[in-house]
């Protein structure tokens, strides 16, 4: 069955970059855009941008170009994004989602930026 | 970018009530190819978002029929006949004709 993994919880100091990950399992991991997307605790959901493994065409948000990179390991079925610059309105949860229907979640990853 | 507007912001209703929600584009979801994409998902406390229904109306896979999604253009339903207790939590649709990407705001659908 489709499953997708991520990385645990993150604490990084404002400045600071991470760097999360999304590892799939269960299908062609080349053949589905992985996209991502961001929940500040308590608020709705915002689409950070895309990636397609099997070429790494990316798709971003205007909002995210700078602050969000995405990457993709064909080799270990792995999606990562890293966040750079961090500030407070960063933290929140992110998640990894399959294609365009955003058919499958992964459990999300909580990023919290403190001093 | 499309904005995508949920109506209303919190549903109360009884168990084995009908539920409708509302989701309304700023601009035509219908693509050059014929199709809409719209999608609908429901977040329970704690969990990850999950799809419900996409394309306007097509249920996911292991979706009950109790959940139906209609519209074309920029108005969009959700409806929950019989509602059950599994199925509050806050619901969002999600627009994937126009990148970016935008979701609405949230509906909290909750025990009256």
């Amino acid at each position: 069955q489709v499953q997708l993994q991520q990385s645990g919880a993150e604490l990084a100091r404002p400045g600071a970059s991470v760097k999360l990950s999304c590892k799939a399992s269960g299908y062609t991991f080349t053949s589905y855009w992985m996209q991502w997307v961001k929940q500040r605790p308590g608020q709705g959901l915002e689409w950070i941008g895309a990636i397609y493994p099997g070429d790494g065409d990316t798709r971003y948000t205007q909002k995210f170009k700078g602050k969000a990179t995405l990457t993709a390991d064909k080799s270990s079925s792995t999606a990562y994004m890293q966040l750079s610059s961090l500030a407070s309105e960063d933290s929140a949860v992110y998640y990894c989602a399959r294609d365009t229907k955003f058919a499958y979640w992964g459990q999300g990853t909580l990023v919290t930026v403190s001093a | 970018d499309a904005v995508m507007t949920q109506t209303p912001l919190s549903l109360p209703v009884s168990l084995g009530d009908q539920a409708s929600i509302s989701c309304r584009s700023s601009q035509s979801l219908e693509n050059s190819n014929g199709n809409t994409y719209l999608n609908w998902y429901l977040q329970k406390p704690g969990q990850s978002p999950q799809l419900l229904i996409y394309r306007v109306s097509n249920r996911f896979s292991g979706v009950l029929d109790r959940f139906s999604g209609s519209g074309s253009g920029t108005d969009f339903t959700l409806k929950i006949s019989r509602v059950e207790a599994e199925d509050l939590g806050v619901y969002f649709c999600l627009q994937v004709t126009h990148v970016p990407y935008t979701f609405g705001g949230g509906t909290k659908l909750e025990i009256k």
